[in-house]
């Protein structure tokens, strides 16, 4: 059964890195991995994409192991801005192809 | 500005009362979706289109409808909204140029109370 999970929460502090992890073994081959960040009362807005190896924008880094079935959100330096909920989304291939949404992972920057 | 809007952003309804939430975007993209946010839940899709006139179920598509008549346009109905259809909606549109992984633009979301 195709499922994305990640944590549920993170508390982290000002100015240092977070690093947020998605499990997705059931990934399609040639599917990306895409991180979303959504504020409160605001749709989600996309932070970073990325297939294998390392991305880096300049929002965040995104990590990817060689078989793929987990991925990291590097946030560099983290401010109180930071504070959001970030969604994982995967696509899988079963008898059809479905983007699956990871829960979401409320993170939360302290002073 | 590029842009998917929807309205309302708020509304009160009663059970049973037909209710359309509506959705546009202006970025001429093929690909349009309905969500809803529940807490604790993440997003979860109800319908999604591929392009006019192609609309197909998603995860929790019960008590919900949709049309594409235009490319612009996604509208969600609820013909007979009840209290378990009480949620945060948010519509979204992507182009399809590279497949169903392109970048999804989200609305700014409606909540819904059903009493």
């Amino acid at each position: 059964l195709a499922k994305t999970t990640q944590p549920i929460s993170m508390d982290s502090y000002e100015g240092q890195e977070v690093n947020i992890t998605c499990s997705h073994n059931n990934i399609a081959t040639n599917d990306y991995i895409t991180w979303y960040q959504q504020f409160p009362s605001q749709g989600p807005r996309f932070i970073i994409q990325g297939y294998k190896t390392k991305v880096t924008n300049e929002v965040a880094s995104l990590f990817i192991p060689a078989d793929r079935k987990s991925s990291t959100l590097s946030l560099p330096r983290v401010s109180l801005s930071d504070t959001a909920v970030y969604y994982c989304l995967v696509g899988y291939m079963d008898s059809n192809y479905q983007l699956i949404w990871g829960a979401g992972t409320k993170l939360i920057i302290k002073p | 500005e590029a842009q998917v809007t929807q309205n309302p952003r708020y509304l009160i309804t009663v059970t049973g009362k037909k209710l359309t939430v509506t959705c546009s975007q202006n970025m001429n993209h093929e690909y349009m979706s309905w969500y809803r946010q529940d807490p604790g839940l993440g997003l979860r899709q109800i319908y999604y289109s591929m392009n006019v006139e192609v609309t197909d179920k998603g995860d929790v598509p019960e008590g919900y409808k949709v049309s594409r008549k235009e490319k612009r346009n996604f509208p969600l109905i609820l013909e007979s909204p009840s209290p378990n259809q009480t949620s945060l909606y948010f519509c979204a549109s992507s182009s399809l140029a590279g497949g169903l992984q392109e970048t999804q633009y989200f609305g700014p979301g409606t909540r819904l109370l059903v009493l």
